[in-house]
């Protein structure tokens, strides 16, 4: 059976920390894995990854995926209030378009 | 505005009342789905649709159905509610199914409560 598995399930941190969340998969034909925010409402996309060793960047947040291990991570740096939010990874598999999630990492940034 | 919208945002109901989530995009995406958030379950799609007049079960259909008649409205249907249907409901679409088009496009939920 298919799965995604984030690591923490939750977090706290302090203004100016850095974090780092896990993303490990188990998925037949992986296609690409992606990085959505949400932060009570809709999730926003952050990342689409699909090719090892790449690093993705926007700002303070990157992120990487590792198709051998089947894992991917995503850095905070200098955290902000504002990055309180609840981080979704899914992995698309297959042809029909589906995104399988993981829990969520529920990370809260304390001023 | 590109965007997903859903209707109604909220909903309390009862058992056994049929009731409609309407969904809609303005992007002229060909893929659409619905999924639905449970704690500590993450989202789980229920059903998805590569076109129109084209659906298919996703991974927990049962006590569902939808329809897509036309390119920009998913509306999903519950017959008979049950309160373990009791969850937070997304819409989503994307453009299409190429890998590039992966990103998906989220509606603003639906939260509804079945009694």
């Amino acid at each position: 059976e298919d799965k995604v598995v984030q690591s923490p399930l939750s977090l706290v941190v302090h203004e100016g920390d850095t974090v780092t969340l896990n993303c490990s998969y188990e998925v037949t034909n992986f296609r690409s894995l992606l990085w959505y925010k949400q932060e009570k409402k809709a999730p926003t996309f952050l990342f689409m990854l699909t090719s090892s060793g790449i690093e993705k960047k926007s700002g303070r947040l990157s992120s990487i995926l590792d198709k051998k291990e089947l894992f991917s991570i995503l850095n905070i740096t200098a955290t902000q209030t504002g990055d309180s939010a609840v981080y979704l990874c899914a992995v698309s598999s297959g042809n029909t378009g589906k995104l399988i999630f993981g829990q969520g990492t529920t990370l809260q940034v304390k001023p | 505005e590109a965007q997903v919208t859903q209707n109604p945002r909220y909903l309390i109901t009862v058992t056994g009342k049929k009731l409609t989530v309407t969904c809609s995009q303005n992007m002229n995406h060909e893929y659409m789905s619905w999924y639905r958030q449970d704690p500590g379950l993450g989202l789980r799609q229920i059903y998805y649709s590569m076109n129109v007049e084209v659906t298919d079960k996703g991974d927990v259909p049962e006590g569902y159905k939808v329809s897509r008649k036309e390119k920009r409205n998913f509306p999903l249907i519950l017959e008979s509610p049950s309160p373990n249907q009791t969850s937070l409901y997304f819409c989503a679409s994307r453009k299409g199914l190429a890998e590039s088009y992966n990103e998906q496009f989220f509606g603003p939920g639906t939260r509804l409560t079945v009694l």
